[in-house]
């Protein structure tokens, strides 16, 4: 069952700053959100994870809401580049391994 | 080269072919993983390898042959494919400590992946 609910498609204006939601209303207290993003036919790439405090790297922000029980990934400048469809992923830390992909959001950035 | 490489990128093979995907990672890392992804599906984990050894299957048909011969290469052998088998084949690696309970911190890191058509 998926732990997370994401909208199935966003549009962004390039130069402008994307934000993608992602909710995980059943996140355990010590579960991560991570995010990847897929370009068409790649693989998936790392984009950012967290527990609670928001996070910052060269790809992007993540803000998780102090319940945890959903987040955005913010990409600032968003370019054409960063068409792609994204997941967000709640990781259980009882195994490994267990990176359970959804359908993600499919992100159009036009020009 | 860096990160995780896969080869070939593109294989058509017919169903009484035999055939193998190759996978590399120069991370260091020591886990690594075989991934399934159909047309318009999910990505899905088929095999998993922790220190060589495969820890997890999940419940793949038989036709597929995973092999890890030590923590920086991984392949998987085809034999026998259906036409229902033609997807995009992703390999990732990630680092794990020698001991302890899972973190969820392990994060993967993907190759390009092989499309794979079978005839």
């Amino acid at each position: 069952d998926a732990k997370t609910t994401q909208p199935t498609s966003m549009d962004c204006a390039e130069g402008r700053a994307a934000n993608l939601p992602c909710n995980h209303s059943t996140i355990s207290g010590n579960e991560y959100v991570y995010w990847y993003r897929q370009i068409h036919s790649q693989g998936p790439q790392y984009i950012i994870h967290g527990l609670k405090n928001n996070e910052t790297n060269e790809m992007a922000s993540l803000i998780i809401t102090e319940d945890r029980k959903s987040s955005t990934l913010i990409l600032p400048h968003a370019t054409l580049r960063d068409t792609a469809v994204y997941y967000c992923i709640v990781r259980p830390t009882d195994s490994w391994g267990k990176f359970q992909f959804g359908a993600g959001t499919q992100v159009v950035v036009t020009p | 080269e860096t990160g995780v490489t896969q080869t070939p990128r593109h294989l058509v093979m017919g169903m009484t072919n035999k055939k193998s995907l190759k996978c590399e990672q120069h991370l260091g890392h020591n886990a690594m993983y075989w991934y399934k992804q159909s047309a318009k599906k999910p990505l899905e984990l088929m095999f998993v390898y922790n220190f060589k050894e495969q820890t997890e299957n999940n419940s793949v048909p038989s036709r597929f042959s995973p092999e890890c011969p030590n923590s920086s290469h991984l392949f998987l052998h085809l034999h026998t494919l259906q036409p229902e088998d033609s997807a995009l084949y992703l390999c990732a690696s990630s680092r794990r400590p020698p001991s302890g309970p899972p973190s969820g911190t392990d994060t993967q890191y993907f190759g390009p992946g092989t499309r794979l058509t079978v005839l």
